[in-house]
């Protein structure tokens, strides 16, 4: 029942290397998140939308950038992968009252090497 | 600003006994949320809170919600393999906040 697509759901690469994680739904929400998280620990938030072009940085400071030039996609860029930035990265959405629960994606699994 | 604490970060049972994670927030809520990931997927909404006191079932699983709507518990009894996860809360007031979540295994 997956409305909240990512790719790819897995990802092995180079240190420096530019890569773009891509996010979409199609339930037509608002608000779309990114989380960083360490299989089954804590989710950080690193960016967030509220609506097309209107993006802002998360709890946890990230040097990747995110844009949001369509409502149903929330593409996050990374533009020279390190080893730290191994982990899960999962994109959620929500309609746009405060209350409605997250939808979220099956995640990405990054390694860098 | 506000913060969620969750206890406790781990929990193992036996299969059979009773479960219980705990949510306290810094300041008032609004409504308060929980979710659960399986080991290996992603978080799955479970359940929200909104009323003062508030109390909601969900066949095994219990959710309370505090008078002051500064806490709330998720309480499983007689837990089973299938409950293996780990379990968040979120705190929604002007924003949403996750707790570090509780993660709980079973032994059959």
């Amino acid at each position: 029942e997956a409305d909240i697509y990512q790719t790819p759901r897995y990802l092995v690469i180079g240190t420096g290397k530019k890569i773009t994680l891509e996010c979409s739904q199609t339930m037509g929400h608002d608000k779309m998140y990114w989380y960083q998280q360490d299989p089954g620990m804590e989710l950080h938030l690193i960016h967030y939308s509220y609506g097309v072009n209107s993006t802002e940085k998360g709890d946890l400071s990230s040097e990747s950038t995110v844009s949001r030039i369509r409502t149903e996609h929330f593409p996050l860029t990374l533009e020279s992968a390190r080893p730290s930035h191994t982990s899960q990265y999962l994109c959620a959405s929500s309609p746009h009252d405060r209350s409605s629960p997250l939808h979220f994606g099956n995640g990405t699994r990054l390694t860098v090497t | 600003g506000q913060q969620v604490m969750q206890i406790p970060q781990y929990q193992h049972v036996q299969e059979g006994e009773d479960f219980t994670t705990y949510c306290n927030s810094s300041t008032t809520l609004s409504n308060i949320q929980w979710y659960k990931q399986r080991p290996g997927g992603h978080p799955v909404f479970l359940i929200q809170l909104v009323k003062s006191g508030e109390v909601k079932k969900q066949k095994r699983l219990t959710f309370q919600f505090g008078e002051a709507k500064k806490n709330s518990s998720l309480h499983i009894t007689a837990t089973q393999t299938t409950d293996v996860g780990t379990y968040f809360c979120a705190g929604i007031n002007n924003d949403m906040r996750f707790g570090a979540g509780t993660r709980l295994t079973v032994k059959p």
